[in-house]
């Protein structure tokens, strides 16, 4: 079972918006809605940003939204912070036998 | 608060075995599934293997199947990863993280992560 795809790397001014992409296929992204969003700062332990597609944890900024259409996701950050300049990874429930996919990560840079 | 505290890795030698352990606190971790989840130095996540709430049902990556056992002490709220025949490639950051208390495939929070390096 190959990674999700993710691109490497997206960019943005302050306070710009950012979409991040987690393509997958029929058997993991397009067939559940078991998809979630982690933060990892440098050195640091991930964090759960989003779970189920679009749901957001107590706690996690509502600048951060989720979404998804088919087989791919996508991981929007409104009025971006120096804060959120981070790599960021998608995860897929993948059904028996694989389990759990991750993305490739993109790490976002804040200009 | 809810935490999760792993045990210290380490280096071990390519063959032998090393077992990490994840303290949790913060919530009640005999209803929640539990997962390990591992990062190779500079690269991306790679889960590792689930164990339910009761402890009777357990799943792995292919990677680690046969090798690795996962296991829960629900008295002492612990999460165990015993890795036995270890190569060059298991090297990583293994974090436990909280799953759901039900279906689904959410993992928060995460462990500080142990790094255990497997090098002759």
């Amino acid at each position: 079972q190959s990674a999700l795809t993710q691109p490497a790397s997206v960019s943005g001014s302050p306070g710009q918006s950012i979409t991040i992409s987690c393509t997958g296929t029929s058997s993991d992204v397009g067939n559940y809605d078991f998809v979630s969003w982690y933060q990892q700062h440098p050195g640091k332990a991930p964090k759960l940003m989003i779970y189920e597609v679009t749901k957001r944890p107590s706690g996690v900024s509502n600048r951060f939204s989720g979404s998804k259409s088919g087989s791919t996701a996508s991981l929007t950050i409104s009025g971006l912070q120096a804060e959120d300049e981070a790599d960021y990874y998608c995860c897929s429930y993948a059904g028996y036998s694989i389990y759990y996919v991750f993305g490739t990560g993109t790490k976002v840079t804040v200009l | 608060e809810v935490q999760l505290v792993e045990s210290e890795g380490g280096l071990v030698q390519p063959g032998r075995s090393l077992r990490l352990s994840c303290a949790a606190s913060g919530f009640t971790f005999s209803s929640h599934w539990m997962h390990w989840v591992r990062q190779d130095p500079g690269k991306g996540l790679v889960w590792v293997s689930r164990i339910n709430p009761g402890g009777s049902d357990t799943d792995y990556a292919d990677s680690v199947k046969g090798r690795f056992t996962i296991s829960r002490d629900n008295a002492d709220n612990t999460l165990y990863l015993q890795m036995n025949m270890l190569r060059a490639e298991d090297t990583a950051v293994y974090y436990c993280a909280r799953g759901t208390t039900g279906a689904g495939g959410w993992f928060g929070p995460w462990g500080q992560g142990a790094l255990v390096t497997v090098s002759s």
